[in-house]
């Protein structure tokens, strides 16, 4: 079973709609949580971190549910300029050790 | 911008022909990663390093080599390249600075072909 598990999509959604990402991670003692954008060729660059209490920037939203071990991102009101693919990254390094795992993404098209 | 500088960006080798890949930081975070990249499997993690001469292994990691003698730089050598090793190489780099609050930073990366 993989680290860090996405859907890939791809998600093709309107102009304006709400979209959400699910993540699952397969160890429990995780204890650090993110969503990475990657647009087309670069580099991936950090959206958010993911806070026990659910955190919010703007459009997007960001939850972690420790029982089920799956993190979550909404972006509401979608723009054209999401379209790009979203990465869910968990650190399952120990004792406050940073080993960062990647799921696969999930590619975001926004249509006009 | 980060300070995360990938050498060379672009590389076509031989099959069974050595490669190394150079990361290069000006950032002075300890941890340093090498990720590739391919279609339908997002970012795998090859190797990363917790410190000078300190690395790990990721879930990928046969075929590939390590070393990290300063806290600047990060290679991954590739001993016999394979055709399966055709890919795009991220380096990355981090620093912990408490629970969520940690944002890695990565290169422009490096697109090998391997013929």
């Amino acid at each position: 079973r993989k680290e860090v598990e996405q859907d890939p999509g791809p998600f093709n959604v309107p102009e304006g709609a709400t979209v959400a990402f699910n993540c699952t991670y397969s160890n429990s003692a995780s204890q650090s949580f993110f969503w990475y954008r990657q647009d087309c060729r670069k580099e991936p660059k950090l959206l958010m971190s993911v806070y026990s209490s659910g955190n919010e920037d703007g459009r997007f939203t960001a939850q972690l549910n420790r029982a089920s071990q799956y993190i979550s991102l909404l972006i509401r009101d979608s723009k054209l300029s999401d379209s790009a693919t979203y990465l869910c990254v968990v650190n399952i390094g120990i004792q406050g050790a940073q080993k960062l795992v990647f799921g696969q993404g999930t590619r975001l098209t926004i249509n006009p | 911008d980060a300070g995360i500088t990938q050498s060379p960006r672009h590389k076509v080798t031989e099959t069974g022909t050595p490669v190394t890949l150079r990361c290069h930081q000006t950032e002075n975070h300890r941890y340093m990663y090498w990720y590739r990249q391919d279609p339908g499997h997002g970012l795998r993690l090859i190797h990363y390093s917790y410190g000078v001469k300190d690395t790990d292994k990721g879930e990928v990691s046969d075929g590939y080599s390590v070393s990290r003698s300063k806290t600047e730089d990060f290679l991954l050598t590739l001993e016999s390249a394979t055709s399966s090793q055709t890919s795009v190489y991220f380096c990355a780099i981090s620093e912990s600075r408490g629970i969520g609050n940690t944002e890695a930073f990565f290169g422009q990366g490096t697109r090998l072909t391997v013929v």
